[in-house]
């Protein structure tokens, strides 16, 4: 089965500063990747996805994440938070055995962002 | 604009009372699927369907049920609501490639 794991519910890092957010999966065949942010009280909206092509993948609003097989993670980091960063982020993953295409989710990552 | 509906966007609910959620989306997708969001657990999956006419349990099942009225619709209902199901409920869609998912914006539920 597959399965998510965000380290750290809640990261603080301060404007400018590097955000780096961890999420490790654990799939039986090679999996497709997304990370998604939520805005408070709005729905998710897709930063990034890794499907097999090149392992550093490059989304939306500076953000990027690298696919490592062999740690089986897929961090998200920025290399410099602007306020408009402050959001929950979450880890998610497919792989071609799950019944339905069915996406399963890490618990999440808030993001405060220090001025 | 294409994409996945979900009505209403909000409601509050006594315990005890029945509703249903819909969902529909425009993109011809195969898939969809009903997930709730709660604090600190992420979304969990509650029931999707792969296909029209088909629906299976997802991680957290209990106190629902679905209907995929076609390949457009597919709703969720609670028969009885509980205190417990006070979350925010998102409905998905997918692509056969697995590539593409797309979320509704969601339904802010309370039952008192």
């Amino acid at each position: 089965a597959q399965s998510v794991t965000q380290l750290g519910s809640h990261v603080s890092v301060s404007e400018g500063a590097l955000v780096l957010l961890r999420c490790n999966y654990s799939s039986s065949v090679p999996p497709y990747l997304f990370w998604y942010v939520q805005y408070p009280n709005q729905g998710l909206q897709l930063l990034l996805k890794y499907t097999s092509a090149a392992t550093l993948v490059k989304g939306i609003n500076g953000f990027e994440a690298e696919f490592k097989k062999s740690e089986t993670s897929f961090h998200l980091t920025k290399p410099s938070a602007h306020m408009s960063d402050a959001a929950e982020y979450f880890c998610a993953v497919s792989d071609i055995k799950a019944a339905g295409n069915k996406l399963t989710f890490g618990g999440g990552t808030r993001v405060l962002v220090k001025p | 604009n294409a994409g996945v509906t979900q009505t209403p966007k909000f409601q509050v609910l006594k315990t005890g009372q029945s509703m249903t959620l819909q969902c529909a989306q425009d993109m011809n997708h195969n898939s969809m699927y009903w997930y709730r969001q709660d604090p600190g657990m992420g979304l969990r999956l509650i029931y999707y369907s792969a296909s029209e006419g088909t629906t299976d349990k997802g991680e957290v099942p209990n106190g629902y049920n679905v209907s995929r009225l076609n390949k457009r619709e597919f709703s969720l209902r609670l028969e009885s609501a509980a205190p417990s199901q006070t979350s925010v409920y998102f409905c998905a869609s997918s692509a056969a490639d697995r590539v593409y998912y797309t979320f509704g914006s969601g339904t802010r539920l309370t039952v008192v």
